[in-house]
């Protein structure tokens, strides 16, 4: 079946723009994860959903980081005010449930570049 | 906060030859998680440790998670040219889903 879709796949936007990341996860996986991975570094974990809810989104590093999954499917990063230091690959992933045990599938990525 | 630390940060292998990467948590873990990413994709799931001293084999890959539940380690076995990409560990500890990933292992592999 089909993985974890994200799109754009490069966005290229302004300082001071504001930009929004899409994520498709695996049909029926209910947990999401958003992670931002800065060149030659791991992934950063940066929010979790259960559903429709933000389980965890103490790796959001500040305000203008904001993410929503309304009906429990795909899920929005939204970055207001972009800044050079938030050019990245920004990577969602998925998982079957929220259970710790489940490995998580990754998609693509989005490449922001903010110049 | 939780670190997660690997080493080597590179590793190049001739092709044929065996190698280890370790990597190691500055708090105890619950389970760990090993992803290959390969040159211009996104990590891929390789295997999941829950047991303190649990050993855990994929073909030439063998993965240990150590009695502390602290560290763990990836052991490659005959290196081939598809093993190239980057091996990254993720920690989950006790409380919560948030993994904590390692700055992974670059594998280079000489033919």
């Amino acid at each position: 079946g089909a993985g974890v879709s994200q799109t754009p796949s490069n966005k290229v936007t302004e300082k001071g723009k504001y930009v929004e990341l899409r994520c498709d996860p695996i049909s029926g996986h209910t947990a999401l994860y958003w992670y931002r991975q800065s060149l030659g570094q791991g992934p950063e974990f940066l929010i979790y959903f259960q559903g429709t809810g933000a389980a965890d989104d103490s790796g959001l590093p500040n305000d203008r980081f904001f993410a929503v999954r309304p009906e429990g499917s795909v899920s929005t990063l939204k970055i207001q005010r972009t800044e050079r230091g938030d050019s990245a690959v920004y990577l969602c992933a998925s998982s079957l449930f929220g259970d710790r045990n489940y490995e998580q599938y990754f998609g693509p990525g989005t490449r922001l570049t903010v110049t | 906060g939780q670190q997660v630390m690997q080493i080597p940060q590179y590793q190049h292998v001739q092709e044929g030859e065996d190698f280890t990467t370790y990597c190691n948590s500055s708090t105890t873990l619950s389970n760990i998680q090993w992803y290959k990413q390969r040159p211009g994709g996104h990590p891929v799931f390789l295997i999941q440790l829950v047991k303190s001293g649990e050993v855990k084999k994929q073909k030439r890959l063998t993965f240990q998670f150590g009695e502390a539940k602290k560290n763990s380690s990836l052991h490659i076995t005959a290196t081939q040219t598809t093993d190239v990409g980057t091996y990254f560990c993720a920690g989950l500890k006790a409380a919560g889903n948030k993994l904590t990933f390692g700055g992974g292992t670059r594998v280079l592999v000489k033919p």
